[in-house]
Order: structure tokens, then C-alpha cells, then sequence
């Protein structure tokens, strides 16, 4: 069964632009959650989506926001790039929520804000 | 709201060797899970061991072992035979039975030395 993928892998912004990364869960993953990894703030959580449902939300401003399709992949958008949204960001999919549920990461995307 | 605090910014072991990597965490949840994460410098975040808060017996996977105190909210790694592939970053991460984000911990970065 493939993993988890993210595309890009990579990418450079220059500041006040707009980005969208993708990632596709595991087949018969409905479950998507992303992360962002900073070397100051480290690993936080912005948000999970389950069945096209935002289900919970981190602490991140409006900018960041996400959605999910029917066959569960799942965009998240940042609009009116900064600085500081320079970092890797990391999807996870499981096959259900709840914290029985083991969550397998992809690659993640790094992006570079200039 | 829930935190994970790890100590040891940095730790390192001789190949072969025993090392011990800590993990603390409050909550005030009963139903709850507890998780160590390993992440390469190929940046891929991989799942090494899981505690459920409900099972007393202490998990193990291979050469991983977690050594869990439930009343002092300690949730140690002990990783044997330490090999070169286990060089690392290493995080503890709790997840809430109702809830669907992971919290995470700053990370221990897991030197092995030859």
C-alpha cells in the first residue's frame, strides 16, 4: 500500500503570495491532519479533516486555512505569506479519529518564504 | 491544556549501548495516548512505540521499550543495542481519546556514536 504523499516537496515564496500544498492519504485513510514544523516554535498542529469535515483547529491565524475532497485528499492554503511561515509542514492520515488511531506521515512539504 | 516537556535537547550513546530518552507530560484526561515519534534527517516522522493510558504493562517493539509511570506522568524510551540507523530526532507526543491533534514535545536529538 503506498504511503502518504505530499507534492510539493519543496518551495519558495516571496512574502504577501499565496501557496496550497497537497497531500494524499493512505487508501482508505479518511482521516488528515496537518502539522507545522518550526525550529523556534517546533511541531504544532493546525488541523484534521474527516469526511470533508474540519474536525479540530489549531491555534493558527485566519491565513491558514484547509479543506478536504470526497477521496479524502486534503489541501491546506496560506494566504499573505510571512516570514515566519517558513517551515516544513507535515500531513499524517489515519483511518479513523481518535487517539487509537495511529497516524502515518508523509515526506512533508518544506517552504522557504523570501 | 495539555503539555509534553522532553529535558534532553540532545543526548548520545556508543553503538551497542543502552539509552534512555524522558518524556513528561500533564493532563488532567484519564483516557489518553502516548506516543514516540522517530524523524531521520530524511525528515520522515515514524511511529516507534505507543502506550494506551488504560494498559499498565509497559509496551514494547523489538529493541524499543517505554517505561511508563501513569502517576508521575513520566513516559520514558529506552532503546538497546543501540544501533546507527537510531540516530534521530526523537519525540514524545500525547494525543487525547476524544481529541484528534497530537501535542508534541521539543524533541531529543539521539546521537550514536561508532
Amino acid at each position: 500500500k503506498a504511503g502518504v504523499t505530499q507534492t510539493p516537496r519543496y518551495l519558495i515564496k516571496t512574502r504577501g503570495q499565496q501557496v496550497t500544498l497537497s497531500c494524499s492519504p493512505i487508501s482508505g485513510h479518511r482521516s488528515v491532519s496537518w502539522y507545522q514544523q518550526t525550529p523556534g516554535q517546533g511541531l504544532q498542529f493546525l488541523f484534521e479533516y474527516f469526511s470533508e469535515t474540519q474536525r479540530n483547529k489549531g491555534n493558527f491565524p485566519g491565513r491558514f486555512s484547509g479543506r478536504q475532497f470526497s477521496n479524502s485528499r486534503s489541501e491546506m492554503n496560506v494566504s499573505t505569506l510571512e516570514l515566519g511561515d517558513s517551515a516544513l509542514y507535515l500531513c499524517a492520515s489515519s483511518s479513523g479519529t481518535g487517539g487509537s488511531h495511529e497516524q502515518f506521515f508523509g515526506p512533508g512539504t518544506r517552504l522557504t518564504v523570501l | 491544556a495539555q503539555t509534553v516537556t522532553q529535558s534532553q535537547p540532545e543526548m548520545s550513546v556508543q553503538e551497542a549501548e543502552t539509552v534512555t530518552l524522558s518524556c513528561t507530560y500533564d493532563t488532567s484526561e484519564s483516557d489518553y495516548y502516548l506516543f514516540w515519534y522517530k524523524q531521520p534527517p530524511s525528515r520522515q516522522m515514524i511511529l516507534v512505540i505507543r502506550q494506551e493510558a488504560y494498559k499498565q504493562q509497559n509496551a514494547t517493539e523489538n529493541r524499543f521499550s517505554v517505561n511508563f509511570q501513569k502517576a508521575a506522568k513520566s513516559f520514558s524510551l529506552k532503546i538497546s543495542d543501540s544501533q546507527l540507523g537510531d540516530a534521530a530526532m526523537y519525540f514524545c507526543a500525547y494525543r487525547s481519546g476524544s481529541n484528534y491533534q497530537l501535542i508534541w514535545g521539543a524533541g531529543t536529538k539521539l546521537i550514536i556514536k561508532p
